[in-house]
């Protein structure tokens, strides 16, 4: 069955980029059928939806994110990535990947990663 | 965009049926039949329970059921049991091609 997996830094210094990557098991990051995605979690809150791929390389991002979010995606490593410059403490949070099992208007999210924390700190 | 509004908490007695609303705008909510439900237990990923507005994912118990009515989604759970303790967010689609999600809702059963 298809499965997720966030790797990256746990701890990251302010001002620093964020580097994340997702790799999929299981199935095919160029299915037209799915897209993939970034969701977030801050300890003790709610979900935030970071942003989303398709396997062309088109992208949707959250607008409060935008300016510092790039997320990509290769086809041949079946992975995609995120990464977010000039991190704060705000940027602090449990950081999940995600299959969107929707080939258009992707919206719902299934199966997501077991999801990786990521620290912003000196 | 703006998240989605739910109740801070639910609660109800084993065997008794609870409703959580989430609230939205006719830009999302309002505006398509694309609204998703989440379940998720303390230190784990949320697990999808609606998709769709009332559609189950396979697996998923009967007793969860999804509506809607103009900008408002409902989550009904029926027969309450002690494991549907946990936290239950909605997300929407929306109008810019993103996606919000609701503030969650923690249920407990008393």
């Amino acid at each position: 069955q298809l499965q997720l997996q966030e790797s990256g830094p746990g701890l990251v210094k302010p001002s620093e980029t964020l580097s994340l990557i997702c790799s999929v098991s299981g199935g095919s990051v160029s299915s037209t059928n799915n897209y993939w995605a970034w969701i977030r979690q801050p300890p003790g809150k709610g979900l935030e939806w970071i942003g989303t791929i398709y396997y062309s390389g088109y992208t949707y991002y959250n607008p409060s994110l935008k300016s510092r979010l790039t997320i990509s995606i290769d086809t041949c490593k079946s992975e995609f990535s995120l990464k977010l410059t000039s991190v704060t403490a705000a940027d602090t949070a449990v950081y999940y990947c995600a299959r969107i099992p929707s080939g258009f208007d992707p919206n719902w999210f299934d199966p997501w990663g077991q999801g990786t924390l990521v620290t912003v700190s000196s | 965009q703006s998240a989605l509004t739910q109740p801070a908490s639910v609660s109800g007695s084993p065997g008794q049926s609870i409703t959580i609303s989430c609230t939205g705008t006719n830009s999302d909510v309002g505006a398509y039949n694309y609204v998703s439900w989440y379940q998720q237990h303390p230190g784990k990923a949320p697990k999808v329970i609606i998709y769709d507005v009332r559609s189950r994912p396979s697996g998923v118990s009967h007793r969860f059921s999804g509506s809607k009515s103009g900008n408002t989604a409902f989550l009904t759970i029926s027969g309450l049991q002690s494991e549907d303790e946990a936290d239950y967010y909605c997300s929407s689609y929306t109008s810019s091609s993103t996606v919000v999600f609701g503030g969650g809702t923690k249920v407990t059963v008393l």
